[in-house]
Formats: structure tokens, sequence, C-alpha cells
């Protein structure tokens, strides 16, 4: 089974500049999630997508970040424009639909997308 | 809110060392716990997990036991591998009292092991 997709691995911008980020999550999975990872902390949730409805969005800075998943698969996360602080680790997860009564679903993460603000 | 807390790092061992990194935790209802695993230049994977109080995770020789009465969930391996060097991160997720779990991951901010041989 093919595992979480995300492009590109590695970009480098420009303060100000704009850029976008792609997840393909594994088939079938309903949920998904970004995190921004910042250099020497865990990962932060940015959005979480139910299909392709957002069920948490608290934490995005919506003045400049936005996220979407239209048809409920693939997602791109965009920031416009990048700050410096903007610099971490993109992070997309996807699992499975149903919630099982007691169960606890493992949340399956991409290899991330490095993100350089200078 | 909820939150995780580990240990400082980077621990740096020689191969066959005991390793133990901590992890405490606040948060409230029934949380499932967690630690996930990044290899360099790898996505994080699910090392182990324990949904309830006194539960204990294992895998690849690694075991945590939550602890509910001292809110932690230390993470532990007899014997370290140089294979082991990598980032170890804790973490919670909301769980209702039948222990289905919702919503996102709280993570720690990670510890940096580096095994020598």
């Amino acid at each position: 089974e093919a595992g979480v997709a995300q492009s590109p691995r590695y970009k480098i911008i420009e303060k100000r500049q704009s850029v976008a980020f792609w997840c393909n999550p594994i088939s079938g999975h309903a949920t998904l999630y970004w995190y921004q990872q910042i250099l020497g902390q865990g990962p932060k949730l940015l959005i979480q997508f139910q299909n392709n409805g957002v069920v948490d969005d608290s934490q995005l800075p919506k003045d400049r970040f936005s996220a979407e998943r239209l048809k409920g698969v693939d997602s791109t996360l965009k920031i416009q424009p990048a700050k410096l602080e903007d610099s971490a680790v993109y992070l997309c997860a996807s699992r499975p639909k149903l919630r099982v009564a007691g169960k606890v679903h493992e949340q399956f993460f991409g290899p991330g997308t490095r993100l350089t603000v200078l | 809110g909820n939150s995780v807390t580990q240990m400082e790092g980077p621990v740096t061992l020689s191969e066959e060392a005991f390793l133990t990194i901590n992890c405490t935790y606040t948060a409230t209802g029934y949380p499932s716990l967690f630690w996930y695993v990044q290899y360099p230049g790898e996505g994080l994977q699910l090392l182990l997990k324990a949904t309830k109080a006194d539960d204990k995770g294992s895998n690849k020789g690694f075991e945590a036991t939550y602890r509910k009465e001292t809110t932690s969930f230390h993470l532990e391996k007899g014997s370290v591998q140089v294979s082991d060097s990598a980032v170890y991160f804790c973490a919670l997720i909301r769980a209702n009292a039948g222990g289905t779990s919702y919503g996102k991951l709280t993570f720690g901010q990670g510890t940096i092991l580096t095994v020598h041989p």
C-alpha cells in the first residue's frame, strides 16, 4: 500500500513570496491533517479535514495560510505572503474514516516538505 | 489544554546501553498516548501506543507504560543499536471513556538520540 505522498520535498523562497505544498493521502483515508514542525519543536496541527470539509483550523494563521481539499482526496496548503518564521517542515498525515468504538486510529505521516524562507 | 513534555536532549549513548526518554503529559479525560520515531530523511512513524492506564506498549524492543498516577509515558529500551539513532516524539490524542480517539495529536518537542558503535 502506498504511503502519504508530499511534494515538493524542499523549497527555498524569499520572504513575501508565495508557496504551495501538495499532499496525496493513503487511498481511502477520509481524514487529512496538515502539521507545521519548526526546528527543535514537535509538530503542531494547522488544519484537519474530514473528506472535503474543515474540522479544525483554529491554529491556522488565516491571514496568510490557506488550505483546500477539493473532492476529498488531494490537498494543497498555501502560504501567501511567506514570513521568515514560516521556515519549517510541513507534514501531511491521514487516517481512515471510520471511527470504531474503542479503537485508536493511527495517523500515517508523509515525508514532509522542508520550507526555508530567506 | 493538552500538553506533552519530553526530557531535554540530545541523548548520546554507546551501542547496547540502556535507554530512557522521559515523557509527561497534561490532559483532561482519557487520552491515548504514543511514541513516534523520525529517522533521518523520513516521515514520522508510529513506534508504540497505549490507550488506557497501566497499558504497556511495545515494539522493536522499545517499551512504555501508561502511568496515570504520575501522568507519564517514559520510553525504554534495554540495549540500543546504532540503527535506533533518530528523533523520538511523545504524543497524545483525546479519547472518550470508551477509548475512541478523535481530533489532533499533541506532540512533545522531540528528543534526538544518537547511538555510537
